[in-house]
């Protein structure tokens, strides 16, 4: 079964502090995205990636950095935390772009 | 613009009814649209999708009904069970295969 997992599980970091959320995916997939989810709110897509060394940006990249050093590992940072940054962030890969794709457990980050 | 509309934002009918779901986009170019469902405390999870080569896709007791003219879609739950109970989020995408995902609508089956 796909396994894509995230860490940290939950953060609480200071305002303009820097965050880096990790995945990692055994899947083989060639697509990783990046989402967020805020309370009672659908997914906005950060970024996301389709190869290794290339990220693209999704809907709402602005204050995020992604990082895809391989196939298996996907990350996000936040250079400079901000209090809107508070959501739930959520790691996903699919084996094509219009395929499944299969989600992180989510990591829930607080900035204070 | 791209935009997924869900309706309604919530939703609550008895065991044994018909659960109906509904979502509208407005490009005209997505031509995939999944539906996912979440439960509390977990991540979302795909359930069902369909491309618009055909206008209705079954699963068990999962429909998605597709009117391509009117850029509408819809997932029907056939005899709700509580277990059913979860968000549902639909979501559309085009040739940049990006997901745009609706806002989701929260059912709660009541037994």
């Amino acid at each position: 079964e796909a396994a894509v997992t995230q860490s940290p599980r939950s953060k609480v970091a200071v305002t303009g502090g820097k965050v880096t959320l990790s995945c990692h995916q055994t899947n083989n997939h060639d697509y990783m995205y990046w989402y967020r989810q805020d309370t009672g709110h659908g997914l906005r897509l950060i970024h996301y990636s389709y190869v290794a060394d290339s990220t693209e940006k999704g809907d709402i990249p602005d204050g995020y950095k992604a990082s895809r050093p391989s196939q298996e590992n996907f990350s996000l940072i936040l250079e400079l935390a901000s209090l809107s940054q508070t959501a739930v962030y959520f790691c996903a890969s699919s084996r094509e772009g219009q395929d499944t794709q299969y989600f992180g457990p989510g990591t829930r980050l607080l900035v204070l | 613009q791209q935009q997924v509309r869900q309706s309604p934002q919530s939703l609550t009918v008895w065991e044994g009814e018909t659960a109906i779901l509904n979502c509208s986009y407005e490009d005209s170019t997505f031509d995939y649209f999944p539906w996912y469902h979440q439960f509390p405390g977990e991540s979302p999870a795909l359930l069902i999708a369909i491309r618009p080569v055909s206008n209705k896709k079954e699963d068990g007791r999962f429909t998605i009904f597709f009117n391509k003219r009117e850029k509408k879609f819809s997932l029907h739950i056939a005899d709700s069970q509580p277990g059913d109970s979860a968000t549902y989020f639909c979501a559309a995408s085009g040739s940049n295969y990006q997901l745009i995902w609706g806002s989701g609508t929260k059912l709660i089956i009541k037994p």
